[in-house]
């Protein structure tokens, strides 16, 4: 079982259609890290939310972090199709001092047709 | 500055082998995590090592092992090789020790390995 389930797990569009994908648990994070990956290179980090009912923006993107912290959303506004990648949420769980890790979800793929 | 380089990029190996992967971090950066992607199981911890020691670790078997250089080098082998380890492994380099709510891990390319 998953500790962080992303929804959907594959999502394709076309440019210019709006979309929200999620990241959902039943457990309490201290934090929530969006990254994106795109095909043969590492995932690479968008944003880090840490207070429940934060927004962020990062341009087109904006950013969720739930009001219990148990669950996050990106929406992309005007997609493009170099939006085009695999979408990951990773969490840090509270306590546990030096032994956190980063819990990650399997990640949405969204492919953004021209 | 240079991002997180991980050699080699591609790698087919027989089952029974072993590998080795080497992964160079950001400099200044003393932490190297590994990491397991699969399309079905997703990102998976292998291993964390900070001042060359290893300070955290997965689920994963013991044929799986890894370590630090003093120069933050970190190597990362599996023995007896299985069909189930054909995977992309991916190294990720911090600047502290552990992980903390404002982490940025900042990963390589990764080495994708084929077990035949």
């Amino acid at each position: 079982t998953q500790l962080l389930e992303q929804s959907p797990q594959f999502l394709s569009i076309q440019e210019g259609e709006n979309l929200t994908v999620y990241c959902n648990s039943s457990s309490v994070f201290s934090s929530l890290q969006w990254y994106r990956q795109e095909p043969g290179e590492g995932p690479v980090l968008l944003v880090t939310v840490v207070t429940g009912g934060e927004v962020k923006k990062l341009k087109r993107l904006t950013f969720q972090f739930g009001d219990a912290r148990k669950d996050s959303s990106l929406h992309i506004t005007a997609a493009q199709p170099g939006d085009t990648g695999l979408y990951l949420c990773a969490g840090v769980r509270p306590g546990a001092g030096n032994n956190r890790k980063l819990i990650w979800g399997l990640g949405t793929s969204l492919a953004v047709n021209p | 500055k240079a991002g997180v380089t991980q050699t080699p990029r591609y790698l087919i190996k027989t089952r029974g082998q072993q590998v080795t992967l080497s992964c160079s971090p950001i400099s200044g950066h003393r932490s190297v995590s590994w990491y397991q992607q699969t399309p079905g199981q997703g990102l998976q911890f292998l291993f964390e090592y900070f001042s060359e020691t290893q300070r955290n670790k997965g689920n994963f078997p013991g044929r799986f092992s890894g370590r630090q250089f003093s120069n933050s080098r970190s190597e990362m082998n599996v023995s007896t090789l299985e069909l189930g380890d054909s995977a992309l492994y991916l190294c990720a380099s911090s600047l502290g020790q552990g992980i903390t709510v404002n982490t940025e891990a900042f990963f390589g390319q990764g080495t994708r390995l084929t077990v035949v």
